[in-house]
C-alpha cells in the first residue's frame, strides 16, 4: 500500500546547522507531497507542498524537492533556529486522506 | 483569519462512557476529515466527508461514527471508549476532496481512564 518512511529522530543540532530530515514514498500514482509542523501542544501546520515531479515547496527557509526518480522529498533548511524546534510530518495524498510517516523530532539547541 | 475549530480542546472520560468531539471547518471548506494521533504516533486517518456525504474510511472503529452537518460542521461520536482511545484527534477542512491543503485544528485531547 501506499506509505512515507522519514528518517528516525531525534535529530539534534546547533543553532545555524544544516538540516536534512529524509523522506521516502511509496505510492500506486502521482501524490502530492507535503511536510507539515507540530509544535508542542499544538495542531498539525503545512509548512510546504509539491504537488508534482520537479516541483520545489518552500517556506520559512525551507525547501523540499519532489523527486519522482527517487522518489524523495527530503526536507532542508540552511541555518536553522531555536525555534524550529518540533515534530516534522512527510505525508503524502493521492486525493484521499493524507498518509503521514512516522514524523521526526527537531531540537535546536543555541 | 478563520481556522478550523475543534471542541472541546480536552477531554476526560471513564471507560466505556461516550464522547462526541466537535469540528468547524474553515467557512467555504466543503471536505472535513477526521485524523486520530496516539502519544509519539503519527496522525492515522480516521473518516472523510464531503458536502455531507462520507467520502472516504480508514481505520475508524465501529464503536466510533461521525456525520457532517448542513452547516458543515462535523462531530466525531465514540461510544464505549477504552483505554486504548485515548488520543489526540485532529480535524482537518479543505476547499475539496483533492486535499491539496488540508488546514488543521489544534485538536481535542481525549483522555479515557
Amino acid at each position: 500500500g501506499d506509505s512515507v518512511t522519514q528518517m528516525e529522530g531525534p535529530v539534534t543540532l546547533s543553532e545555524e546547522a544544516f538540516l536534512t530530515i529524509n523522506c521516502t514514498y511509496t505510492a500506486t500514482g502521482y501524490p502530492s507531497l507535503f511536510w507539515y509542523v507540530q509544535y508542542p501542544g499544538e495542531g498539525l501546520q503545512l509548512l510546504l507542498k509539491a504537488t508534482k515531479a520537479d516541483d520545489k515547496g518552500s517556506n520559512k527557509g525551507f525547501e523540499a524537492t519532489y523527486r519522482k526518480e527517487t522518489t524523495s522529498f527530503h526536507l532542508e533548511k540552511g541555518s536553522v533556529q531555536v525555534s524550529d524546534s518540533a515534530v516534522y510530518f512527510c505525508a503524502l495524498s493521492l486525493a484521499t486522506a493524507l498518509i503521514f510517516g512516522k514524523g521526526t523530532t527537531l531540537s535546536v539547541s543555541s | 483569519a478563520a481556522g478550523v475549530i475543534q471542541s472541546p480542546r480536552h477531554l476526560i472520560k471513564e471507560k466505556r462512557e461516550t464522547a462526541t468531539l466537535k469540528c468547524y471547518p474553515i467557512p467555504r471548506h466543503d471536505t472535513v476529515y477526521w485524523y486520530q494521533q496516539g502519544p509519539g504516533q503519527d496522525p492515522q486517518f480516521l473518516i472523510s466527508f464531503y458536502e455531507k456525504m462520507q467520502s472516504d474510511k480508514g481505520s475508524i472503529p465501529d464503536r466510533f461514527s461521525a456525520q457532517q452537518f448542513s452547516d458543515y460542521h462535523s462531530e466525531l461520536n465514540m461510544s464505549s471508549l477504552e483505554l486504548g482511545d485515548s488520543a489526540l484527534y485532529f480535524c482537518a477542512s479543505s476547499t475539496d476532496s483533492s486535499n491539496t491543503e488540508a488546514f488543521f485544528g489544534q485538536g481535542t485531547r481525549l483522555t479515557v481512564v
